[in-house]
């Protein structure tokens, strides 16, 4: 298995609902990743994961929070947000220290805040 | 301030012909370089890559030039295909970084049959 799994494909949510983005792999890969990807803009790093464990947040609002239950599934749990954060959310696995091929991404989630 | 930069957003080539696409950066901590290649509603997929202790590396119809002294790398299709329109993004990563990877903003390449 070498893909990264994201569901929901698409999602629209209301700015007063909570709403759940779920990734998963099966590489073994101990790093994971949410960036955030605008329309014609690449792709920013909001949270890194290494051995299930928060290492990195790039100033991310409090409206999202991540969260890694197991080495395998990676969660972005949503709260209040606002029309702004309308993007590609992409989840993305790595193993801990570099080897040749950097990250594996998944598809995508495509989020609309209305 | 971005630290990787790919000045060119599209490209148009014809089919059979050698597609260029170029990236610069900043960051001289910068030491392992990625090309991305990203089709509409899917993630980024894992084109090639190169180390700094390299100048070329070449997969295939794909090979990517690192050039430190300028700090720039380029990536050359040979032969283009229209299969290989897509959003290709340059990406770099450093010692200081952990497993951060910092994206150039990307180029369109529309190869035209």
């Amino acid at each position: 298995d070498t893909e990264v799994t994201q569901t929901p494909k698409h999602l629209v949510m209301g700015m007063t609902n909570k709403k759940s983005l779920k990734c998963e792999q099966h590489m073994g890969h101990r790093a994971m990743y949410w960036y955030k990807q605008k329309a014609k803009k690449p792709p920013e790093l909001m949270f890194v994961y290494s051995y299930e464990k928060l290492s990195i947040n790039e100033s991310v609002p409090s409206r999202f929070s991540p969260e890694c239950p197991n080495s395998s599934l990676l969660n972005l749990h949503l709260h209040a947000l606002q029309p702004e954060d309308s993007a590609l959310y992409l989840c993305a696995s790595s193993h801990d220290r570099w080897v040749e091929g950097g990250y594996t991404f998944g598809s995508g989630t495509r989020l609309t805040v209305v | 301030d971005q630290q990787v930069k790919q000045n060119s957003p599209s490209l148009s080539v014809q089919e059979g012909r050698i597609s260029i696409l170029n990236c610069d950066y900043t960051n001289s901590m910068f030491d392992y370089f990625l090309w991305y290649k990203k089709y509409p509603a899917e993630g980024p997929t894992f084109l090639i890559s190169i180390s700094s202790i390299k100048d070329k590396n070449e997969d295939g119809r794909f090979t990517v030039f690192l050039n430190k002294s300028a700090k720039h790398l380029s990536l050359h299709i040979v032969p283009s295909q229209p299969g290989d329109s897509a959003v290709y993004f340059c990406a770099a990563s450093g010692d200081n970084a952990g497993n951060m990877l910092t994206f150039g903003g990307g180029t369109r390449l529309m190869v035209k049959p």
